[in-house]
């Protein structure tokens, strides 16, 4: 059973323009949510998080909004670069089963120039 | 290079067969988890070690197992393997035993079964 769930496969999006990766889970009791960034033959990496007490978090272009009544989060990427062409997965984690991350099935950006 | 080292980087072997797949952590790291990518689905978490122990345990089949050893290395054992098995595996360590955000991965170990 999915709980996290990253329902677009892929997105392409323009260089200067804005990225937004989309990700829904199930589990009311994940309270810990990440996003990381896979490029080819590499193994994924750390980008952003956000606890389940906060609603926004920034990183340089990089900002997770995070929506607990539509148990939603969103990644935005601004300005989207093609160096930032890479699979993005989302990743939830909850207290009560060690902190474990669920994936989702991630999502394809591609930045054209 | 992230610190976490995985071997082999690519295995392939016939079904039925049993594979080890090795993965030293980052230095200072404590916890040790294993997941597996297939073709079709996301990162599934399989298990986790911490200093030796067994901390957690995701969807790993019966015919998986793995350990950590008092040098904090961590083998997953693969048996009586089918097509099925044919996936990334990936291991990435934490500092803590519990840490949601402390990860870092290895580049994966591609198992082929055929």
């Amino acid at each position: 059973d999915q709980q996290v769930k990253q329902n677009s496969p892929s997105l392409s999006v323009q260089e200067g323009r804005i990225s937004i990766l989309n990700c829904d889970y199930t589990n009311s009791m994940f309270d810990y949510f990440l996003w990381y960034k896979k490029y080819p033959a590499e193994g994924p990496t750390f980008l952003i998080s956000i606890s389940s007490i906060k609603d926004k978090n920034e990183d340089g272009r990089f900002t997770v909004f995070l929506n607990k009544s539509a148990k939603h989060l969103s990644l935005h990427i601004v300005p989207s670069q093609p160096g930032d062409s890479a699979v993005y997965f989302c990743a939830a984690s909850a207290a009560n089963s060690g902190y474990a991350l669920n994936f989702g099935k991630g999502t394809s950006l591609l930045v054209t120039p | 290079d992230s610190g976490v080292t995985q071997t082999p980087k690519h295995l392939i072997t016939a079904t039925g067969q049993r594979v080890t797949l090795r993965c030293s952590p980052r230095s200072g790291d404590l916890s040790v988890y294993w997941y597996q990518q297939s073709l079709d689905q996301g990162l599934q978490f399989l298990i986790q070690y911490y200093n030796g122990e067994e901390r957690a345990k995701g969807n790993i089949l019966e015919r998986f197992s793995a350990q950590q050893f008092p040098d904090l290395h961590s083998e997953l054992n693969l048996s009586s393997l089918e097509l099925g098995d044919s996936a990334l595996y990936f291991c990435a360590s934490s500092v803590a035993a519990l840490s949601g955000w402390g990860y870092t991965f290895g580049s994966g170990t591609r198992l082929t079964v055929v």
